[in-house]
């Protein structure tokens, strides 16, 4: 699986757009790009899924350019509950689902 | 649709004694996997299971392992329990763990080896 490196820590304040940046430089070819999301004590949250170009749905947005050795995670009008470890994925998960986790980034939203 | 089912949520052993874990995938999910996570190391894969088939295995000792049964449900178990075990365990299924498969966690058990 592709090694992904991405911020340690970041901090926004309530109702701001937020963007992590994940750089994954060698990504292969059937590789998807997986973002969950992670509170204390509980498991990830799966967030968003891509392959190529944009992909949106209710929660947020992900931005993949041409050569796919980054992606970027934006979190719109974030809030205090969005406070939390997001992490950034890749891999085809050929038989045996083996996910690779790096540390993911802490994102603190304050009031 | 029910998401990932694992129990016990919480639990509390003695160093030697063993425990099982379970987890009930998302109906339909065939493949589950298993992920331990503590502090200092952070998510760590441990096995996957697909048609009752172990198809890959973590870096784990021995006395960590897993099997799953024919309606997809799995229980993982850890043997001869030592402190270092505590963490938080993690079940995780997807329909068939291939390409673009979305995978889902459960909430997670609670171990601690007192």
């Amino acid at each position: 699986l592709a090694k992904t490196t991405q911020p340690i820590s970041m901090d926004s304040y309530e109702g701001q757009e937020v963007n992590i940046t994940c750089s994954h430089n060698n990504i292969a070819t059937n590789d998807y790009i997986t973002w969950y999301q992670q509170f204390p004590s509980q498991g990830p949250r799966f967030i968003i899924q891509g392959y190529k170009t944009k992909v949106t749905n209710e929660v947020a947005s992900l931005f993949i350019p041409a050569d796919r050795k980054s992606s970027t995670l934006s979190l719109p009008r974030v809030s205090l509950s969005d406070t939390a470890v997001y992490y950034c994925l890749v891999g085809a998960y050929n038989a045996g689902n083996m996910l690779t986790f790096g540390g993911g980034t802490r994102l603190m939203v304050k009031p | 649709k029910a998401g990932v089912t694992q129990t016990p949520r919480y639990l509390i052993k003695t160093r030697g004694q063993q425990v099982t874990l379970s987890c009930s995938p998302i109906s339909g999910h065939r493949s589950v996997s298993w992920y331990q996570q503590t502090p200092g190391q952070g998510l760590q894969f441990l096995f996957e299971y697909f048609s009752e088939t172990q198809r890959n295995k973590g870096n784990f000792p021995g006395r960590f392992s897993g099997r799953q049964f024919s309606n997809s449900r799995s229980e993982m178990n850890v043997s001869t329990l030592e402190l270092g075990d505590s963490a938080l365990y993690l079940c995780a299924s997807s329909p068939t763990g291939g390409s673009g498969n979305t995978i889902y966690f459960g909430e997670g058990s609670w171990l601690t080896v007192v």
